[in-house]
């Protein structure tokens, strides 16, 4: 089977740091995506890891740990306008762009 | 350079009739890939096109069928349409180079 897990729902405050968990089982792994989505628009890229560790770019950083199926995204110096859906994805094999996605987290960042 | 680029914006229907969304990739990329996105979930994809073949399928069922021409833009078409297929329906682009996929804004299509 292939599931991807995220938490539903977040809340943090401007100018903290929050992590968001991707939990992935899928049949073949090739890469993992985190999009960011606002609501009514379409994802933007965020990152992609394929290899073990720590990807950083600027104020987001993304995590990979191919033995425990696990990801997660990390913001910091949250902003207003990071409130949004983050979207983890899987693409499955090499050569292929067929992408299982999760259902996304709704981070809300408060005042 | 433009980016992805869908086309309508948003489209209502009644239950039976067909649908045909339009989809123009980013300048450079050769593969569409479709998928639908209903409220509050993940995108579901549909189908990948590439060279003008569908190259992968995902569990949708054959009411859903696509198109890609020459200059690489694509079409999805959806027959039949049930109350279900109500969704937001996007359209990602990217070439064989690289490893990144550019969504298109969506069409918002609404059965009535």
């Amino acid at each position: 089977g292939q599931n991807i897990d995220q938490p539903t729902e977040m809340t943090a405050t401007e100018g903290a740091i929050v992590q968001i968990n991707c939990t992935y089982q899928t049949s073949g792994f090739n890469g993992l995506f985190w999009y960011q989505q606002h609501a009514g628009e379409a994802p933007t890229f965020l990152s992609y890891n394929v290899l073990d560790g720590l990807e950083e770019k600027g104020r987001f950083s993304s995590f990979l740990s191919r033995s425990k199926g696990y990801s997660y995204l990390l913001l910091k110096e949250l902003q207003m306008k990071d409130s949004a859906s983050y979207l983890c994805a899987v693409r499955k094999a090499s050569g292929t762009y067929k992408y299982i996605f999760g259902t996304g987290t709704r981070l809300k960042v408060l005042a | 350079d433009a980016g992805v680029t869908q086309s309508p914006t948003h489209l209502i229907k009644t239950r039976g009739q067909q649908v045909t969304l339009r989809c123009s990739p980013k300048s450079g990329h050769d593969t569409v890939s479709w998928y639908q996105q209903a409220l509050g979930q993940g995108p579901q994809f549909i189908f990948q096109y590439y060279e003008e073949e569908e190259r992968q399928r995902g569990n949708f069922p054959d009411r859903f069928s696509g198109h890609q021409f020459p200059n690489y833009s694509s079409e999805l078409n959806v027959n039949a349409l049930l109350l279900g297929d109500s969704a937001l329906y996007l359209c990602a682009s990217s070439s064989s180079a690289n490893n990144e996929q550019f969504f298109g804004p969506g069409t918002r299509l609404t059965v009535l």
